[in-house]
């Protein structure tokens, strides 16, 4: 069964820390790994995307580094701000339907 | 421009009632997907279509599930004979294409609860 494992389930930061949220796959056939941001009521907006060639790509604060050999990848938000609190979800495609880790309720105190 | 719409924001009804959720995806967009999330859950896949093929309907988790789309635009979500675990957030997306080069977009959500 394909599955993408994410953890931790929640993360609290202070401002300016940088929290790290990870993911692991088990498909290889999995060539597409995006993560969505998520604020109460809304739903999932795109937040920053990788392929498996590269080993890192940064959006503004917003990092993925991407491991293909050990079939993980994180997303690092630097220089959090409370304005970051969300829920974040990684997720992978192999050409198909999206499939969703479980989620990270993220916490950035003031 | 606008996004991906759906309707109702919020519905509540009795179990064993059927219900219609609607979604209106971006102008343009070939592809849509039905995706589920229960209360502090990931999200879900249901089904999904890409212009006039046959839709994907290996989410569905049950008979009680069916979708379809209209025109190639508008889809409705019908879910019969309603129970308590079919409580939830149903998500609709759309892409240009069916594609994992294109982002998928989502709408904000139908929030079912079955009393």
């Amino acid at each position: 069964q394909q599955q993408v494992k994410q953890s931790p389930q929640s993360l609290i930061v202070q401002k300016g820390g940088i929290p790290i949220i990870n993911c692991a796959y088990e498909n290889t056939a999995f060539d597409y790994f995006p993560w969505y941001q998520q604020f109460p009521g809304k739903g999932p907006a795109l937040l920053i995307a990788i392929r498996p060639d590269v080993s890192e790509k940064k959006e503004g604060r917003f990092t993925i580094s991407f491991n293909k050999s050990a079939k993980q990848f994180s997303l690092h938000i630097m220089d959090s701000q409370p304005g970051d609190s969300a829920t974040y979800f990684c997720a992978a495609s192999g050409g198909n339907m999206l499939t969703f880790g479980g989620g990270t309720r993220l916490m950035v105190k003031p | 421009g606008a996004g991906v719409s759906q309707s109702p924001s919020n519905k509540v009804t009795e179990k064993g009632k059927d219900v219609e959720l609607r979604c209106d995806p971006i102008s343009g967009h070939t592809a849509l997907y039905w995706y589920r999330q229960s209360l502090g859950q990931g999200l879900e896949f249901l089904i999904y279509f890409q212009g006039n093929s046959a839709p994907d309907k290996s989410g569905l988790p049950s008979d009680r599930f069916s979708a379809e789309r209209t025109g190639g635009s508008v889809s409705t979500l019908t879910i019969q004979r309603t129970q308590q675990e079919d409580s939830a957030v149903y998500l609709c997306a759309s892409s240009l294409l069916h594609d994992s080069n294109q982002p998928q977009h989502f709408g904000d959500g139908t929030r079912l609860s079955i009393l």
